[in-house]
């Protein structure tokens, strides 16, 4: 099993430039997650899906879409990046919404100039 | 909304205690801790649930106080391993989730 996959790993956008953030799960979890860490905020969530077919807004959702094209993939697109979305993104599963523990893919380190 | 962590940072000798405080203003479902070392990603410890119940590691005790909507993490005998940053995550009504900001933990020989 890979868990949780994510990519790309690293990449260098310019401000304006769309791009879309990809993650997939092979525990066949219900749940998943988008967050961004930010040096000294700790994680914070953009956005999640608690089944297939359904997304909800996180803490921090302004800047963001996300699809869940099917139970197990997820994904984040930047429309529009700016620098203020320079951060690591992290996608995340879960059995349920409430009470299992979150599984977490290796990150995307994103930069945007 | 997001839970207050205390301390920020610690330094620990190896075999020494400590304990890693987390704080909320709401009700909570459940609290999960996680430990991210740097450049990776985070992995979970321990959840500790509303009534009770806990699921994690063996090595690694929690407190979950309901009424307070307070949560601790205890680690004894350090080691070497237990190196990294240190976060609770809170559950709350309305598909609610919040990490903290962080305890950054440093055993040192």
């Amino acid at each position: 099993n890979a868990g949780v996959t994510q990519t790309p790993k690293f990449q260098v956008l310019k401000t304006g430039q769309s791009m879309t953030l990809q993650c997939a799960q092979d525990m066949n979890h219900n749940s998943m997650y988008w967050y961004r860490q930010d040096p000294g905020m700790g994680l914070r969530l953009i956005y999640y899906s608690a089944s297939e077919g359904t997304t909800d807004k996180g803490e921090v959702p302004n800047g963001y879409n996300v699809s869940r094209l099917n139970k197990r993939e997820f994904s984040l697109r930047l429309e529009s990046a700016a620098p203020s979305q320079t951060s690591v993104y992290f996608c995340a599963s879960s059995g349920d919404r409430v009470g299992n523990e979150q599984f977490f893919g290796p990150g995307t380190r994103l930069t945007v100039l | 909304q997001q839970p207050v962590q205390s301390p920020q940072a610690v330094i620990l000798r190896e075999g020494e205690d400590a304990v890693i405080n987390c704080s909320s203003s709401k009700a909570l479902y459940s609290v999960h801790w996680y430990r991210q070392k740097h450049g990776e990603a985070p992995v979970f410890l321990m959840i500790l649930l509303k009534g009770g119940e806990q699921k994690g590691h063996d090595k690694i005790s929690a407190s979950f106080n309901e009424k307070k909507q307070q949560s601790s993490l205890y680690l004894t005998a350090s080691q070497l391993s237990y190196s990294g940053t240190y976060f609770c995550g809170t559950e709350m009504a309305g598909n609610q989730f919040y990490f903290g900001t962080g305890t950054s933990l440093t055993v040192i020989p």
